[in-house]
């Protein structure tokens, strides 16, 4: 299994609502990764998870919560976004970090 | 000035053409290098990693590095159409974040 599979592909949610995008790699890798990436833009790292533990947050609105539940495993849970939220979420996992990633196909997040 | 940059887009060769992309970075200390490709609509995909000075070769596909420019280049030889993409260059920096740069978007013309 070389696949990092994320669910779902799209979401839409309102400002109020509580939703939770799920990511998951069989693949032994112990970084896991939450980039957001915007039309026309490079991705931008927002959560890096080393062995299950967060290792780095750059800084993102408390409103996106990280959890690595095991190794497989890491969801990004979303409570009253902002339409500026609106963008692709894009799990990714390497063996550690440092190098190269696989990426999930991604969420495509819009917040009405 | 910006961490990791990439020569404007965007570029358009002809088919069979080698394409050159080419990318600077600022953090001196940075080891790991990588080129990712994105197509419209689609998640980036690994397609280099290097990590010492000089050229990596894979296939059609060649990397080069030179740290003292702080310099990487991907050099694309037999440009299929295919190849038409945005290609990403990212950079393990020293607190061990791995930065994109912009991305410069490929034409290949048949």
């Amino acid at each position: 299994d070389t696949e990092v599979t994320q669910t779902p592909k799209h979401l839409v949610m309102g400002m109020t609502n509580k939703k939770s995008l799920k990511c998951e790699q069989h693949m032994g890798h112990r970084a896991m990764y939450w980039y957001k990436q915007k039309a026309k833009k490079p991705p931008e790292l927002m959560f890096v998870y080393s062995y299950e533990k967060l290792s780095i947050n750059e800084s993102v609105p408390s409103r996106f919560s990280p959890e690595c539940p095991n190794s497989s495993l890491l969801n990004l849970h979303l409570h009253a976004l902002q339409p500026e939220d609106s963008a692709l979420y894009l799990c990714a996992s390497s063996q550690v970090t440092g190098v190269g990633y696989t990426f999930g196909s991604g969420t495509r997040l819009t917040v009405v | 000035q910006k961490e990791v940059e990439q020569n404007s887009g965007p570029l358009s060769v002809p088919e069979g053409a080698i394409a050159s992309l080419n990318c600077t970075y600022s953090d001196r200390v940075s080891q790991s290098f990588f080129w990712y490709r994105q197509y419209s609509g689609k998640s980036p995909e690994l397609i280099m990693s290097i990590y010492s000075n000089g050229d990596k070769e894979d296939g059609r596909f060649t990397a080069q590095l030179n740290k003292a420019s702080q310099y990487v280049s991907l050099l694309i030889r037999d440009s299929q159409p295919s190849d038409s993409a945005t290609y990403l260059c990212a950079v393990k920096t020293s607190y061990d974040k791995v930065i994109f740069g912009p991305g410069t978007s490929l034409s290949v013309i048949p």
